[in-house]
């Protein structure tokens, strides 16, 4: 079955500066990539997609990278803010189960004053 | 428009004790998800459906049940609760699977002592 695995556990940077975390997956075949940031206390929230046909994607100051090649996804967030200061979890569909995704383990991310 | 609502916020149980948790959507979405979050180990699938009457066991179905008698509700039950189960349990629906947003729940805090 698909496997995410996700690095690193824990990120600390300092304010103003960028922020890039990894996923790889096993399935050749997935093909939908979700990251979700998960604030204390709360669910997770979608914060950024992209699917298998695109290369990258932008929205401000986050953007996903994905190389199918190389089964690896990649999360980057420029000019860090305090608020940006969360969980993130990236995760990819399988292609034999449309049902569900599967999660990546997390990274905890901290940004310094 | 609620979102995801889950109930209990919190419990403390113990071991041998039973409960539900239950979680509410009111976006009319067919696929609805339970997640329990551990430390370390990201968002593990426990069971999922695909429409009212229906369910599937996710990654970690052991020691639980569910049921999903309406499209609105999905109801995760432990019948005999372990300290293995002390866990926030997270719940989550979509409209389109695995291929787009998931919309979660606050999550509940369980402890098993």
């Amino acid at each position: 079955g698909e496997n995410v695995e996700q690095h690193p556990s824990t990120l600390s940077v300092q304010e103003g500066d960028s922020a890039v975390i990894k996923c790889t997956y096993s399935d050749s075949a997935s093909n939908y990539f979700p990251w979700y940031k998960q604030e204390l206390g709360k669910g997770p929230q979608l914060i950024i997609d992209i699917r298998s046909n695109v290369g990258e994607k932008k929205d401000q100051r986050i953007a996903v990278t994905l190389n199918k090649t190389a089964k690896h996804f990649s999360l980057h967030i420029t000019e860090t803010q305090p608020e940006d200061s969360a969980v993130y979890f990236c995760a990819a569909t399988p292609r034999s189960s449309a049902s569900k995704i599967i999660f990546g383990s997390g990274t905890r991310l901290s940004i310094r004053p | 428009n609620a979102g995801v609502t889950q109930t209990p916020k919190f419990r403390v149980l113990k071991t041998g004790q039973s409960m539900t948790l239950l979680c509410a959507q009111d976006m009319n979405h067919e696929y609805m998800y339970w997640y329990r979050q551990d430390p370390g180990m990201g968002l593990r699938l426990i069971h999922y459906s695909v429409g009212e009457g229906t369910t599937a066991k996710g990654e970690v179905p052991d020691g639980y049940n569910v049921s999903r008698l309406k499209k609105q509700n999905f109801l995760l039950g432990l019948e005999s609760a372990a300290p293995s189960q002390t866990s926030v349990y997270l719940c989550a629906s979509a409209a389109a699977g695995g291929l787009d947003e998931q919309f979660f729940g606050p999550g509940t805090r369980l402890t098993v002592l």
